[in-house]
């Protein structure tokens, strides 16, 4: 069964910096695209960057890019989040999710960001 | 990043059927791009509900159906129940192959 647990989130000040975790298990890891989305409270959902399996392909909406950084270590089965300058707007529960094909197939629980002095 | 424009709310009857219309735009929902639904239950996270436009993943009940034409799609689902109470989303990808997400549809069984 697939398993992804985020971690890392937290009270954190404007302009602050954060890296987020996911660690993964059930599945090949090393082989599948990995995202992560964000919903702000009482919100929809946003995609905010995607990685693909050997780190040569990273991209990211335009509210986070230059600020946002998506990395994985396949020989630890973890996904990462390293986010800075952070602005109040980027307050939210920060999902990762496994890419299947163009589609989300697996969410983890989520991790809640919150940026406030 | 463009979205895709869902309503904000429908509702019904137990038993009943409800469609949710999901429309994007020429840069996003076009006959390339599939379209995916995610169901969001109170305060867990979203699971993917159809893929592909029409298909279920296992374990989920055929009550659920999905459909495209064009730059519109739709979510359907019959025999409603009350478990089924979530907020729903639509997904494809834009021009720049960026994923893009609905405005979400809260459904209210009555």
């Amino acid at each position: 069964e697939v398993h992804l647990v985020e971690s890392g989130g937290g009270l954190v000040r404007p302009g602050g910096s954060l890296k987020l975790s996911c660690a993964a298990s059930g599945f090949s890891f090393s082989t599948y695209w990995m995202t992560w989305i964000r919903q702000a409270p009482g919100k929809g959902l946003e995609w905010v960057a995607n990685i693909n399996p050997d780190e040569t392909k990273k991209d990211y909406v335009d509210s986070v890019k230059g600020r946002f950084t998506i990395s994985r270590d396949n020989a630890k089965d973890s996904l990462y989040l390293q986010m800075n300058s952070l602005r109040a707007e980027d307050t939210a529960v920060y999902y990762c999710a496994r890419a299947g094909h163009y589609n989300f197939d697996s969410w983890g629980q989520g991790t809640l960001v919150t940026v406030s002095s | 990043q463009s979205v895709l424009t869902q309503p904000p709310s429908v509702s019904g009857a137990p038993g009943q059927r409800v469609t949710i219309s999901c429309t994007g735009t020429s840069s996003n929902i076009r006959s390339l791009y599939d379209v995916h639904w995610y169901q969001q239950l109170p305060g867990t996270a979203p699971k993917l509900l159809i893929f592909g436009n029409t298909n279920r993943p296992s374990g989920v009940p055929d009550r659920f159906s999905g459909s495209k034409s064009g730059a519109s799609a739709s979510l359907a689902i019959s025999g409603l129940q009350a478990g089924d109470e979530a907020d729903y989303y639509c997904q494809s990808y834009d021009s720049s192959f960026s994923a893009v997400f609905g405005t979400g549809t809260r459904v209210t069984v009555l």
